[in-house]
C-alpha cells in the first residue's frame, strides 16, 4: 500500500538546538498531518496543513514549531529552540481523502 | 482526562480464537471513529473506519459501534500470530479535511500459536 516515510528515525540533539524533521508524503496526497507521542501516552495531534497552509493547530503546536512543504516536497516540522518537553515520537500522516490518513513510522527525537 | 479510553490495556488469545477490543469516549462530540493497527517499528495502519451506528465487517474483523453510549469495539475473529500488534482507538469531531484524529492509548494483543 502507500507508504509516507520519515527521516531521520532517530534524532538525538541537544537541548536549544533547532531541529527539522522531514517526512516524504504519499505523492498525491494533499493533506498532511504531524502528531506527537510521549512514551507511554497516546498519540496527541499537534498540526494538519493544506495547500501551503496551517489549517489546524492544537495546543501543543507551540510557538517554537513550524511546519511548511517547499515546492511540494518534503513536509517538515522544526522546533527552534529546542525544550527537554519536546523528547517524543513524531508521526506524520497525509491523505488524499479525509478519512484515510496514512502514518509513516515516525522519529523518535531525544532532546538532552 | 483521557477523550478516548481502550480497553483492556493488553490481551492475548490463543490462535484461531476471537479477541475483543474496546473503546469509550468521554466527548459526545465525537461522531467518527477509527482502527488503526500498529506493529512493532512501523507507523500506525488503518483497519477499518465506522461512521454509523451498528456493525460493520471486513473479512475477519467486524467493528461496532453504539453513539448513544459512545462505545466502540473491535472483534478479531480467527485469531492469526500475525495480529499480534498494537490497536488503537481514534476519533474524530468533524467530518472532512480538518480531521484531527484523537487517538486512545492502545490495547496490545498477542496471539499465542
Amino acid at each position: 500500500g502507500p507508504k509516507v516515510l520519515q527521516i531521520p528515525s532517530h534524532q538525538i540533539i541537544d537541548m536549544g538546538q533547532m531541529v527539522t524533521l522531514n517526512c516524504d508524503p504519499v505523492s498525491n496526497h494533499l493533506y498532511f498531518y504531524w502528531y506527537k507521542q510521549i512514551l507511554g501516552q497516546q498519540m496527541e495531534f499537534l498540526v494538519n496543513f493544506y495547500n501551503g497552509k496551517v489549517m489546524e493547530k492544537s495546543k501543543l503546536f507551540k510557538d517554537q514549531f513550524s511546519v511548511e512543504r517547499p515546492d511540494g516536497s518534503y513536509f517538515t516540522l522544526k522546533i527552534q529552540p529546542t525544550a527537554l518537553e519536546d523528547s517524543a515520537v513524531y508521526f506524520c500522516a497525509s491523505s488524499l481523502i479525509w478519512y484515510e490518513q496514512y502514518f509513516g513510522p515516525g522519529t523518535r527525537l531525544t532532546v538532552l | 482526562q483521557q477523550k478516548v479510553q481502550q480497553s483492556p490495556e493488553s490481551l492475548s488469545v490463543p490462535e484461531g480464537g476471537m479477541a475483543s477490543l474496546n473503546c469509550t469516549s468521554s466527548d459526545r462530540n465525537f461522531q467518527y471513529f477509527w482502527w488503526y493497527r500498529q506493529h512493532s517499528g512501523e507507523g500506525p495502519k488503518a483497519l477499518m473506519s465506522i461512521f454509523s451506528d451498528g456493525d460493520k465487517k471486513e473479512g475477519r474483523f467486524t467493528a461496532h459501534l453504539n453513539k448513544a453510549s459512545l462505545h466502540v469495539s473491535l472483534h478479531i475473529r480467527d485469531s492469526q500470530p500475525s495480529d499480534s500488534a498494537l490497536y488503537f482507538c481514534a476519533a474524530s469531531e468533524h467530518w472532512g479535511s480538518n480531521a484531527k484524529l484523537t487517538f486512545g492509548k492502545g490495547t496490545k494483543l498477542s496471539v499465542k500459536s
